[in-house]
């Protein structure tokens, strides 16, 4: 079964411009997660959809980012426009629906490096 | 204060030590706890669960002290291959959500 997938692995643009980062799931995953690991500093949560819906979006960091999964599978993660800080490498992770059963373990893709010159 | 704390290391250890790693965390909402294990320039991978009751898979033990909101990770017998980054992780649930919270992380480098 094919794990998570994101694309493009790496991303170099220059500041104020816009770079758009794509996660696939694991297929049948309702659950999916973005996450971010600034240089230096850990790995944090940015949002999770559930399906075609935003569960939680408190980890954003401001409105220049916007995330989207359109019909519940694939997600794209918008970066418009990019600030130097915004360099790092941006997760996605995807879990199966978690109902009343609590956690699912959430499954990461490759990560997309990017770098905002 | 971090909502994860660890030490970042690095653990420099001969094949064959034990080596233990520890990491406290400041929610105490906090419910679920894991170890994740993270290769350089790749994904971090769910190593095990946490419980208050210990988990022990192979080489590896788990432990969760919540009355300490102190989490503690084992390995025995280190090989190569257990070179990676180790990565205190907990969750809080809120709204459906179950983000995690990762700590910085804990390199261990196993020398032969």
């Amino acid at each position: 079964e094919a794990g998570v997938t994101q694309f493009p692995s790496h991303s170099v643009i220059e500041k104020g411009q816009t770079v758009t980062l794509r996660c696939d799931p694991i297929s049948g995953h309702d659950n999916l997660y973005w996450y971010r690991r600034v240089m230096g500093k850990e790995i944090k949560f940015l949002l999770h959809f559930v399906k075609e819906s935003k569960q939680d979006e408190s980890g954003m960091p401001n409105n220049r980012f916007l995330a989207e999964r359109t019909g519940g599978t694939y997600s794209t993660l918008k970066v418009q426009p990019a600030e130097l800080e915004d360099s790092g490498v941006y997760f996605c992770a995807s879990s199966q629906f978690t109902g009343t059963s609590g956690y699912n373990e959430q499954f990461f893709g490759p990560g997309t490096r990017l770098t905002v010159l | 204060r971090k909502e994860v704390e660890q030490d970042p290391g690095p653990f420099n250890v001969p094949e064959g030590a034990t080596v233990a790693f520890n990491c406290t965390y400041s929610n105490s909402a906090s419910q679920s706890f894991f170890w994740y294990r993270q290769d350089c320039r790749k994904e971090p991978k769910l190593l095990m669960s946490v419980y208050s009751s210990g988990n022990e898979d192979g080489r590896f033990t788990a432990q969760l002290n919540r009355a300490s909101q102190y989490i503690s990770l084992l390995i025995r017998d280190s090989k190569l291959s257990d070179s990676a980054t180790y990565l205190c992780v907990a969750t809080q649930p809120g709204a459906g959500s179950y983000q995690l919270t990762f700590g910085k992380g804990t390199k261990l480098s196993v020398i032969p």
